[in-house]
């Protein structure tokens, strides 16, 4: 079992609201996403870091920022939510090596913006 | 841009009966790996290919990877209630990230 955390598991919260989701884990990983996903639906990246001090944007555009200070934490920050972010966001990290990589994912971050 | 793409989309199946989902590529991919998303919970690594033509076995589920690198299938063979879930392929087109498909919801009929 992978020990990538997510928190807060669920956030109900008003318009114009700012939240930052929390992302960590414990394995040492240098790189991590952030994937937006609509329940059943695919997977869509949003953000990622190949370590400490990088940030790109993933392949779906976001209003979201994200920072990368340490190794284990990856934070994502809405600077004011409106309910078309209503989302599952999913964090997650691989060690990077090379090609092969396996992408260990959190729990989930279920958010719903009224 | 590299996409992947997965079909079908959906499919419902009878409890015992196979099931099959293909992903498949415009571009050569380097590897492909398998995700299993329960209902309600998040993808969980299933396997990897990165050989031509490889094939891979996990108790029912049978992994085959495409002689071009291009497409991937991935059979259950008799599913059960705990198969239940969507089923993603990922490509990696040799750039160090990762290109989920689209995915395959598998509902079983009991």
């Amino acid at each position: 079992e992978a020990d990538i955390y997510q928190t807060p598991r669920y956030l109900v919260i008003g318009t114009g609201k700012k939240i930052t989701l929390e992302c960590s884990q414990t394995m040492g990983h240098d790189k991590m996403y952030w994937y937006q996903q609509d329940p059943g639906m695919e997977l869509h990246l949003i953000h990622y870091s190949y370590g400490v001090n990088s940030t790109e944007k993933g392949d779906l555009s976001s209003e979201s920022t994200v920072s990368r200070i340490r190794t284990e934490h990856f934070p994502l920050t809405l600077e004011s939510a409106r309910p078309s972010h209503t989302s599952q966001y999913l964090c997650a990290s691989s060690s990077g090596l090379g090609t092969q990589e396996t992408q260990y994912f959190g729990p989930g971050t279920r958010l719903l913006v009224l | 841009g590299q996409q992947v793409m997965q079909i079908p989309q959906y499919q419902h199946v009878q409890e015992g009966e196979d099931f099959t989902t293909y992903c498949n590529s415009s571009t050569t991919l380097s590897n492909i790996q398998w995700y299993k998303q329960r209902p309600g919970g998040h993808p969980v690594f299933l396997i990897q290919l990165v050989k031509s033509g490889e094939v891979k076995k996990q108790k029912r589920l049978t992994f085959q990877f495409g002689e071009a690198k291009k497409n991937s299938s991935l059979h259950i063979t008799a599913t059960q209630t705990t198969d239940v879930g969507t089923y993603f392929c990922a490509g990696n087109f040799g750039n160090e990230k990762l290109t989920f498909g689209t995915g395959t919801r598998l509902t079983i009929i009991p």
